[in-house]
């Protein structure tokens, strides 16, 4: 099984402050994924790297896949109270075409206080 | 548009007793899943459908069966529920890209299971 380690677990701060969480494996993967989840709610894409040592970034959110493809970085810049959720990450290998599942982190729980 | 659509969305049972877990999703995807989410460990991957036709074990498979019904419909049956099986259950479901990388996953809402 191919372990996906994300840190920090708990993670509570001030609005307007940065901060960044992590997620690291012993293994490649072909591709990696974060995703967002809210309470009593599915966890919901918010991007997909692919490229070892790629960087995406969506507003104030910054991902970054690093270049052996074992690790990923998520920085979120100016954190709003919006922010707050559940963040995880998902790795895959791209068995069958994608299709054999990902492989999920612990995830890391988040509260932006106003 | 619904997307993945999971019932029902909270179910107690008494250890012993059987379910099933509906599924359906409206997006025309090939791929169905099923995970687990328990405090503390995550989503753990119990089966998968690749396609319509064919089902795969998971990382937590024991205790589960499913049964990929058409393309739009997976569900998963618990035969005789025991308590280590209280969680909360998603569905999610992708499209195969025929690539060396996985489509992302689009969940359902979830089921939260009691089983006392």
């Amino acid at each position: 099984t191919q372990l996906l380690e994300q840190s920090p677990q708990f993670l509570s701060i001030q609005e307007g402050e940065n901060l960044t969480v992590y997620c690291n494996s012993s293994s490649v993967f072909s591709s990696l994924q974060w995703y967002r989840q809210e309470p009593g709610e599915g966890p919901v894409l918010l991007v997909t790297v692919v490229t070892g040592g790629e960087v995406k970034k969506l507003k104030r959110l910054t991902f970054q896949f690093g270049d052996a493809r074992k690790d990923s970085s998520l920085h979120i810049t100016a954190a709003q109270p919006g922010d707050t959720g559940l963040y995880l990450c998902a790795g895959g290998r791209g068995s069958g075409g994608g299709a054999d599942g990902l492989t999920f982190g612990k995830g890391t729980h988040l509260i932006i206080q106003p | 548009n619904a997307g993945v659509t999971q019932t029902p969305k909270f179910q107690v049972l008494k250890t012993g007793q059987s379910m099933t877990l509906q599924c359906a999703q409206d997006m025309n995807h090939n791929s169905m899943y099923w995970y687990r989410q328990d405090p503390g460990m995550g989503l753990r991957l119990i089966y998968y459908s690749a396609s319509e036709g064919t089902t795969d074990k998971g990382e937590v498979p024991n205790g589960y069966n499913v049964s990929r019904l058409n393309k739009r419909e997976f569900s998963l049956r618990l035969e005789s529920a025991a308590p280590s099986q209280t969680s909360v259950y998603f569905c999610a479901s992708s499209w195969i890209n025929g690539g060396s990388y996985n489509s992302p996953l689009h969940f359902g809402n979830g089921t939260r299971l009691t089983v006392t």
